[in-house]
């Protein structure tokens, strides 16, 4: 099967760090993409791990372990606008590869 | 800058009609998708379009169908609108389902 898990709440305080997990299922895996979704607004695509390891995109890294079948985001220095909700996705399958969402994980953060 | 254009931002239908969200994308990306999303569901795939004519069905494919007649359009349409069908649909394009580009998003509410 093709899924990815998230948890479906965090909070956080202005100025934390915080990790927002994702496991999926490795049926046709190929990568890990970050989507961030803010209220009444459309997704918009943060980052991609096709390799293990982290990648670093100012204040916002993402790390993909493909032997754990596991991932997580981590943003820094939090700030209000980061309120939002989070999504990883996964290009899944062989020749007509298709784009699954994780379930989501909604980012409270609090002053 | 990429464009995913949605033809509306709130539709209201009644129950039994027969309707169609459009999609258009400036960017002649291959992949096209069609997803909704409910609150604590994340986004779900209803359907897929890896080229012109080409298309597959995606986690939740039941009472809607596509159309892809042309590559830059990718039409969902609602045979029998329902009012389980009452969600938010968002359409994407993509050129490897590294990075998906949305629209805004219609909000459909079937009465």
């Amino acid at each position: 099967g093709q899924s990815l898990e998230q948890p479906s709440e965090v909070t956080a305080v202005e100025g934390a760090i915080v990790q927002i997990n994702c496991t999926y299922q490795t049926s046709g895996f190929y990568g890990l993409s970050w989507y961030q979704q803010h209220d009444g607004g459309a997704p918009t695509f943060l980052s991609y791990n096709a390799l293990d390891g982290l990648e670093e995109t100012g204040r916002f890294s993402s790390f993909l372990s493909r032997s754990d079948s596991y991932g997580y985001l981590l943003l820094q220095e939090l700030q209000m606008k980061d309120s939002a909700s989070y999504f990883c996705a996964g290009p899944f399958g062989g020749a007509t590869n298709k784009l699954i969402f994780g379930t989501g994980t909604l980012l409270a953060v609090q002053p | 800058d990429v464009k995913v254009t949605q033809s509306s931002r709130y539709l209201v239908k009644r129950t039994g009609e027969k309707v169609f969200l459009e999609c258009v994308q400036d960017m002649d990306h291959e992949n096209m998708f069609w997803y909704r999303q409910d609150p604590g569901l994340g986004l779900r795939l209803i359907y897929f379009s890896y080229d012109v004519k080409m298309k597959e069905k995606g986690d939740i494919p039941e009472g809607y169908s596509v159309s892809r007649e042309k590559k830059e359009r990718f039409s969902l349409i609602l045979e029998s609108a329902s009012t389980n069908q009452t969600s938010m649909y968002l359409c994407a394009s993509s050129l490897r389902n590294t990075e998906a580009f949305f629209g805004q998003g219609t909000r459909l509410t079937v009465v």
